[in-house]
């Protein structure tokens, strides 16, 4: 598995567009980007992923750079609720999924 | 609603005793996973399963096992309970028919070793 470099804290205004960046410079052509958040005390959850192409859903989008080496996971309007540790994973295939110590996002009222 | 059921959310066990830890799924899911959450260590891999009675060691198997008898089922094994045990243990799974397929996580069991 490709490694990820994830900022330890970050700090967003509720209301506010949380933009929680990673880096994986080392990522292979058939890996994916994956982003899971753990909220305090809960099994951690999956958000979104995506390979090549920016992806929405429900909860967030993600934007990769054209040359994969890194990627954006945005939250455009944070409540206080997003608080949580977020995991920014890379994978490819049916390769063991490696969790880093991800980027704690603190929400402020 | 998919569901990962750990057996015990909080256990306290002796030094040298044997733990089971249990984790049941109702999402005919083939793969599953154990890890353990320690603070400034995230999420470590400890052992996964590709499907019913396989097994491969994760990053740090030592002082574990693991048993998959039935698909639904994968349970973690500290045969002597040492307090460097004491974590959080975290069960996933995931199907394994696409290589796509997100995990979905317990609630995780906190293990306490005196």
């Amino acid at each position: 598995d490709a490694k990820t470099t994830q900022p330890t804290s970050m700090d967003c205004a509720e209301g506010r567009a949380a933009n929680l960046p990673c880096n994986h410079s080392t990522i292979s052509g058939n890996e994916y980007v994956y982003w899971y958040r753990q909220i305090h005390s809960q099994g951690p959850q999956y958000i979104i992923h995506g390979l090549k192409n920016n992806e929405t859903n429900e909860m967030a989008s993600l934007i990769i750079t054209e040359d994969r080496k890194s990627s954006t996971l945005i939250l455009p309007h944070a409540t206080l609720r997003d608080t949580a540790v977020y995991y920014c994973i890379v994978k490819g295939g049916y390769q063991k999924v490696t969790f880093g110590t991800g980027t704690k996002l603190q929400v402020i009222p | 609603d998919v569901k990962v059921t750990q057996s015990s959310r909080y256990l306290v066990k002796r030094t040298g005793e044997k733990v089971f830890l249990e984790c049941v799924q109702d999402m005919d899911h083939e793969n599953m996973f154990w890890y353990r959450q320690d603070p400034g260590l995230g999420l470590r891999l400890i052992y996964f399963s590709y499907d019913v009675k396989m097994k491969e060691k994760g990053d740090i198997p030592e002082g574990y096992s693991v048993s998959r008898e039935k698909k639904e089922r994968f349970s973690l094994i500290l045969e002597s309970a040492s307090t460097n045990q004491t974590s959080m243990y975290l069960c996933a799974s995931r199907t394994g028919t696409s290589e796509t397929g997100e995990l979905f996580f317990g609630e995780g069991s906190r293990l306490t070793v005196l």
